[in-house]
């Protein structure tokens, strides 16, 4: 099973900063990575696929690079609405495995 | 608009069965592999199980292979999932998802909101 480490655990951004959040693979998972954002209560939402194809509707402030085995979700400028818990979730062992990442808490400083 | 409503959610106890649904509107449901994916309180996410399209291919994860079964009714646009021999540790919420299924592409463009299953004594 291909395991994917998120970091850090939680991040501390103020508003208007950038958030560089990352996801390392055990082994190479091509492009075949997907971002999500999950707020507290809420279902996850779909933010990005192939590493770096932001999904409809996503703000341009969203971007994610890499692939093989490391990944990464950067948010240029924090807005208030961005402060969740964001999932990596890798497709690329598919079938037959799904997996996720632990996740990075994205909190106000 | 897609919409993904999951119930069935609930106490049970360990040992115990339960069956979820998930009714989907807003698409052609019959085009689209179905998921399960749960949450664990407190926890990240884990996928589950999938169904394609005619149901012509189920996956589980090792957690879950051999108590959970994944099925669907393209007729009533509804995915099921039937647990038996509950644990503790399946104490989640658990969220319906579609797959967005192209070439190597697999991942969940929408979601339901999610039901809670609570296994305890």
């Amino acid at each position: 099973e291909i395991v994917m480490t998120q970091s850090p655990a939680t991040l501390s951004v103020s508003p208007g900063e950038r958030a560089t959040l990352s996801c390392r693979a055990s082994q190479s998972v091509s492009s075949n990575l997907a971002w999500y954002q999950q707020k507290p209560g809420q279902a996850p939402r779909l933010l990005i696929y192939g590493a770096s194809t932001r999904a409809t509707g996503i703000p341009a402030r969203f971007s994610g690079s890499g692939s093989g085995t490391e990944f990464t979700l950067t948010i240029s400028s924090l807005q208030s609405e961005d402060f969740a818990v964001y999932y990596c979730q890798q497709y690329n062992n598919w079938p037959p495995s799904l997996t996720f990442g632990g996740g990075t808490k994205v909190e106000i400083k | 608009e897609v919409q993904l409503v999951e119930s069935g959610g609930g106490l049970v106890k360990p040992g115990g069965s339960l069956r979820l649904s998930c009714a989907a509107s807003g698409f052609t449901f019959s085009s689209y592999s179905m998921n399960w994916v749960r949450q664990a309180p407190g926890k990240g996410l884990e996928w589950v199980s999938s169904i394609s399209s005619s149901s012509s291919y189920i996956y589980y994860a090792d957690s879950v292979k051999g108590r959970f079964t994944i099925s669907r009714d393209n007729a009533k646009n509804s995915l099921y999932l039937q647990m038996n021999s509950l644990r503790a540790e399946d104490t989640a919420v658990y969220y319906c998802a579609r797959a967005w299924e192209l070439q190597e592409d697999y991942y969940f463009d929408y979601w339901g909101q999610g039901t809670l299953v609570t296994v305890s004594s």
